[in-house]
């Protein structure tokens, strides 16, 4: 079974400062990597999407990075507001499937 | 319409009872993706339809569950004989075409409760 683990499931950070989120998959042939964000209450918001043959992706003040021989994905939150305190979930594609595997997930929260 | 709607949002259930949950996809989307998240945990696949034809069901849990998307719009997953275990966020995704990289718009979810 395809696995999706992101560490840590919790971050607590003061408003300003850069922080990493961490992905690692078990299956390294995936099709692309997404990375989401949730509200509580709300469905998921597509932040970034990577192909598998591409290195990075780069929105606002976050980015993506991808290494596919290890398994594992970064999210860059650069200069952090209490606005991004959320949860963030990456995903995998595998093969012609179109159905997401998601990770665990890690909850975000941005203190003033 | 301007999103993903699910209904109901919130659904409390007596064990054993059955229960449906909606979802309106954005018009015009041909793929629609239903999932499943438990507590503290990430969404997992149950299945997806491309139009009105079921593509794969192969993430459902049980023969308990049964999703159909008659023409090809809105789409209702039912639930018999709910149990415990059944408690989750069950959410909808639809995208315009189907298609590794195609980007899934989520729906608010439906938060449901089996006693």
């Amino acid at each position: 079974k395809q696995e999706v683990t992101q560490i840590p499931a919790a971050l607590s950070v003061p408003e300003g400062e850069n922080l990493v989120l961490n992905c690692s998959f078990t299956d390294s042939a995936i099709y692309n990597l997404q990375w989401f964000r949730q509200d509580p209450g709300k469905g998921l918001t597509s932040l970034l999407l990577i192909q598998s043959s591409q290195r990075e992706q780069t929105s606002g003040r976050l980015n993506a990075s991808l290494d596919k021989s290890s398994g594992r994905s970064t999210l860059y939150i650069a200069a952090s507001q209490p606005g991004d305190s959320a949860t963030y979930l990456c995903a995998v594609t595998y093969g012609t499937a179109s159905k997401l595997t998601f990770g665990t997930g890690t909850r975000l929260q941005v203190t003033l | 319409g301007a999103g993903v709607s699910q209904s109901p949002r919130y659904k409390v259930a007596k064990r054993g009872q059955d229960v449906a949950l909606r979802c309106d996809p954005i018009s015009g989307h041909v793929s629609l993706f239903w999932y499943q998240q438990a507590l503290g945990q990430g969404p997992e696949f149950l299945t997806y339809f491309q139009n009105e034809a079921q593509l794969d069901k192969s993430g459902l849990p049980s023969d308990r569950f049964f999703a159909e998307r008659p023409e090809g719009s809105v789409s209702t997953l039912k639930i018999q004989r709910t149990q415990q275990e059944d408690s989750a966020v069950y959410l909808c995704a639809s995208s315009l075409v189907l298609g590794v990289g195609e980007t899934q718009y989520f729906g608010p979810g439906t938060r449901l409760l089996v006693l």
